[in-house]
């Protein structure tokens, strides 16, 4: 079974509109780990956040912020005010304490901010 | 900063050829993976490492190995290429000493079997 499903395959945005990228996971586990990765076109993908499963506090830095609620198993990403620059797969990803290192990534979501 | 490395960014083989892909980290991290990157099917984890000489199968190993004999160092080995493993590898390492610790990867190495 998948533990991270990103239902959103592809999106497009005008530039300056605000885009939400969408994340629900599955786990047993009480204790886990949330991560959002970003894939621009260079390949390498980039840290964005962690959370907690302890920590539901939503988080925001700059454009960016995330909405994590664990009575829906969700942890959305929200762009505010697109750029070009945003253009990339973004990625979220599981990891839980009982499989210790194995992070489990959802199939990404393409996100295309048109000018 | 954190650095990962991987070797080549493209690399062309033929069929049946032996192919290694190499992956250094700077970091002294103890874990090490190394994962496939498909269109629709996101990262898939082939194998990963937690120590040296230490090795676990990650959800798609068949057709592949790997070698860690040093800790800086993880080796991806496609034994006898084939078409169908023609792909996007990203290599990562994490630090073992908190599990919450995100995963540093490199920019990856595109591989194209023919």
């Amino acid at each position: 079974a998948q533990k991270v499903t990103q239902a959103q395959t592809e999106i497009s945005v005008v530039e300056k509109e605000d885009v939400t990228l969408d994340c629900v996971y599955e786990t047993r586990d009480t204790t886990y780990y949330l991560f959002w990765y970003k894939q621009p076109p260079s390949g390498e993908l980039v840290f964005l956040i962690r959370r907690n499963s302890f920590d539901e506090q939503n988080e925001i830095s700059g454009r960016y912020s995330w909405n994590f609620q664990k009575s829906t198993s969700s942890f959305n990403f929200t762009i505010t005010a697109s750029q070009v620059v945003d253009s990339a797969v973004y990625f979220c990803a599981l990891s839980e304490v009982n499989t210790g290192n194995q992070f489990y990534f959802g199939t990404g979501t393409s996100l295309t901010v048109i000018p | 900063d954190v650095k990962v490395t991987q070797s080549s960014r493209y690399l062309v083989k033929r069929t049946g050829e032996k192919v290694f892909l190499e992956c250094v980290q700077d970091m002294d991290h103890e874990n090490m993976f190394w994962y496939r990157q498909d269109p629709g099917l996101g990262l898939r984890l082939i194998y990963f490492s937690y120590d040296v000489k230490m090795k676990e199968k990650g959800d798609i190993p068949e057709g592949y190995s790997v070698s860690r004999e040093k800790k800086e160092r993880f080796s991806l080995i496609l034994e006898s290429a084939s078409t169908n493993q023609t792909s996007m590898y990203l290599c990562a390492s994490r630090d073992r000493g908190l599990r919450n610790t995100e995963a540093f990867f490199g920019q990856g190495t595109r591989l194209t079997v023919v």
